[in-house]
């Protein structure tokens, strides 16, 4: 199975700053068939990014995912207060499909 | 807009049997995928299984092949998880959910999950 790496584990930024949120497979993504969600406390995810570059319905442009192969990146252009949350990386391209483990957006 | 309703988690020994269902409604239930994604708070989200509403092909995570069973039952819209033999790590919520495409693919809807919880 694809093993997603996501790094870093935390990441301490202010509102209005950029964040970059990488995932790495251990294995090529077919087709980059990769996606990005976003998690709050007590919430289930909600979908940002699918096929690596395609924002989900309603998200806004601040999001936007790139990368290709076994290299992906999620950057959030002008960090916003409801930004601040887990975000995960998920491959769907080859069974069995997995997610990464988590990157905590947390306010500096 | 897609609602998704998870029910039957609960607590279980070790070795039992459980089975959750999902009620499913606001979009064409037959022809979309479908998937159960779990989440502890040590291990985060772990994909679990999945069925694809164009050819009702099934796939499993490594760690519940050979124990968990995915189905559907159209005329009820409803999908189902059969987990049998339970292990003390298969304990997690467990979430429903309506994938963005007819095959297998993102997540685009969740349910609100189950939880199930396997221990003496």
């Amino acid at each position: 199975e694809i093993v997603l790496t996501q790094s870093p584990g935390t990441l301490s930024l202010s509102p209005g700053e950029r964040a970059t949120l990488s995932c790495r497979a251990s294995q090529s993504v077919s087709s980059s068939y990769l996606a990005w969600y976003q998690q709050k406390p007590g919430q289930a995810p909600r979908l940002l990014i699918y096929d690596t570059s395609t924002r989900a319905t309603g998200i806004p442009d601040r999001f936007s995912g790139s990368g290709s192969a076994t290299d992906f990146t999620l950057t959030i252009s002008r960090l916003e207060p409801g930004d601040f949350a887990v975000y995960y990386c998920h491959h769907y391209g080859s069974s069995p499909f997995t997610f990464g483990r988590g990157t905590k957006l947390e306010i500096k | 807009e897609p609602h998704l309703v998870e029910s039957g988690g609960g607590l279980v020994q070790p070795g039992g049997s459980l089975r959750l269902s999902c009620a499913a409604s606001g979009f064409m239930f037959s022809i979309y995928g479908m998937s159960w994604v779990r989440q502890t708070p040590g291990k985060g989200l772990e994909w679990v299984s999945g069925l694809s509403g164009s050819d009702s092909s099934t796939s499993y995570a490594d760690s519940v092949k050979g124990r968990f069973t995915i189905s559907r039952d159209i005329s009820k819209n409803t999908l189902y998880l059969q987990m049998n033999s339970l292990r003390a790590e298969d304990t997690a919520i467990y979430f429903c959910a309506k994938l963005l495409s007819y095959g297998f693919g993102p997540v685009d809807y969740w349910g609100r999950g189950t939880l199930v919880t396997v221990s003496s």
